[in-house]
């Protein structure tokens, strides 16, 4: 079945640790993103990327890197300079940026919970 | 920056009720997402309007753009539809406009 798989699910971290969230999608979209929701809050975009090798902060980029190497794969950091990383975060890709302008079409993984211990 | 305010927080419904969420923005837009979290967390796009309505199954989806406001509607709950359904806005055309702006969500209990 195609779909976006998000790993792992569940992830504990110590303070100073950087830590890697996977995400690969087998939908054959260019454009994938990454999103971070807090309790109460409304999901705010940290990067997206239109295509391989190619990506942009979002709203909350500070303390994150990503890459794309891969068409199918958008890997995000969640780097030791993120002041707050405790957070449930959410990949989505689209076919292409503008596909989301014009059908909606934006899927999303399970997402990944990580706690800062 | 656009406000997009949904009401509801909470609602919980019996079984075989006709349910409604509510969700208004304060700036213009070019579109409005519903989405669908289920309690693992995961996302489901429910419908995208631009106008008027749109229908899938027992969900219902209407956009006042005057208004700037729009309404889900569940005919006929079930315990399945309970889930945090998500409201979104699209700014209007242009640079940036395929960034959403999300509301804080509205939790669904229904009970059998």
């Amino acid at each position: 079945d195609g779909g976006i798989t998000q790993s792992p699910k569940y992830l504990f971290r110590k303070e100073g640790q950087n830590v890697t969230l996977s995400c690969e999608q087998n939908l054959n979209h260019d454009a994938m993103y990454w999103y971070r929701q807090d309790p109460g809050q409304g999901l705010r975009l940290i990067y997206y990327s239109q295509i391989v090798n190619d990506f942009q902060k979002g709203d909350i980029a500070e303390g994150y890197s990503v890459s794309r190497e891969k068409k199918e794969s958008f890997p995000l950091t969640v780097t030791s300079a993120q002041k707050n990383p405790t957070a449930f975060y959410l990949c989505a890709s689209s076919l292409h940026l503008r596909v989301i302008v014009v059908t909606g079409e934006l899927f999303f993984g399970e997402g990944s919970r990580l706690t800062v211990l | 920056k656009n406000e997009v305010e949904q009401s509801p927080q909470n609602l919980t419904a019996q079984e075989g009720e006709f349910i409604t969420i509510n969700c208004s923005y304060s700036v213009g837009i070019s579109a409005l997402h519903w989405l669908q979290q289920h309690p693992g967390g995961g996302i489901v796009s429910l419908f995208m309007l631009s106008s008027g309505k749109k229908k899938h199954g027992r969900l219902i989806a209407t956009i006042n753009i005057q208004e700037k406001h729009s309404s889900l509607h569940i005919t006929a709950s079930h315990p399945r539809d309970s889930a945090v359904y998500i409201c979104a806005v699209r700014p209007p055309s242009g640079a940036g406009s395929y960034q959403l702006t999300f509301g804080k969500g509205t939790k669904l209990s229904v009970i059998p």
